[in-house]
């Protein structure tokens, strides 16, 4: 069974400070998604990273996979406080198929301080 | 385009009420889905469709019920609805197939209580 992991689930942030957090998950997948979700909103997608060494960029947002490891870790660069949210990643639960299923981690909150 | 579009935005259900949760999408998509999300959970999967007339259980299918008559609307009914029903509910489509990226676009979601 596929089961994804995501650390920490909350994670308060000084402005202008560098950040990492972490997507892992438990069985080969070849398709990661990292959504992300203001208050009281819907999902909006951010990235797919669809391969080993994939690295995709979104202002101040870089993530990349390693699907060797089975992890994802956005980095966060110079944290501001537009990027006050909470971040899924999801995981394609059919390996090699398009059956598109996701399963979702439970979510990074992260808070920016001034 | 609209996208993913759900009605209504929010309900508040006695316990045993019945209802249904609408969503279109006018993106032509074949594949949707149904999602329920907890306070400070990931969303599961409820009910997924492959195309009009193709439906599937997801994970937490017991209590709901799901249609395909249409490429364009996904409609989740709820029979006898039990607090453990409160949540919020969101819809997403897919594009078939072709491309590389395969994304989920989802909906603005139904905020349903149940008292």
């Amino acid at each position: 069974e596929l089961k994804v992991e995501q650390n920490p689930l909350f994670l308060s942030m000084q402005e202008g400070k560098n950040y990492t957090i972490y997507c892992n998950y438990s069985t080969t997948s070849d398709r990661l998604y990292w959504y992300r979700q203001d208050p009281g909103k819907s999902l909006e997608s951010l990235f797919v990273l669809l391969s080993n060494g994939a690295v995709k960029q979104e202002g101040r947002l870089m993530a990349s996979l390693d699907t060797k490891a089975r992890l994802s870790t956005p980095h966060i660069t110079a944290a501001v406080h537009d990027l006050s949210a909470t971040y899924f990643c999801a995981v394609d639960s059919n390996y090699g198929g398009s059956q598109g299923n996701l399963i979702f981690g439970k979510g990074t909150k992260l808070s920016v301080k001034p | 385009n609209a996208g993913v579009t759900q009605t209504p935005k929010f309900r508040i259900l006695k316990i045993g009420q019945s209802m249904t949760l609408q969503c279109t999408q006018d993106m032509n998509h074949n594949y949707m889905y149904w999602y329920r999300q907890d306070p400070g959970m990931g969303l599961k999967l409820i009910y997924y469709s492959v195309g009009a007339g193709i439906t599937d259980k997801g994970e937490v299918p017991n209590g709901y019920n799901v249609s395909r008559s249409t490429t364009e609307d996904f409609p989740l009914r709820l029979e006898l609805a039990a607090p453990s029903q409160t949540s919020v509910y969101f819809c997403a489509s897919r594009r078939t197939s072709g491309g590389a990226r395969n994304e989920q676009f989802f909906g603005p979601g139904t905020r349903l209580t149940v008292l």
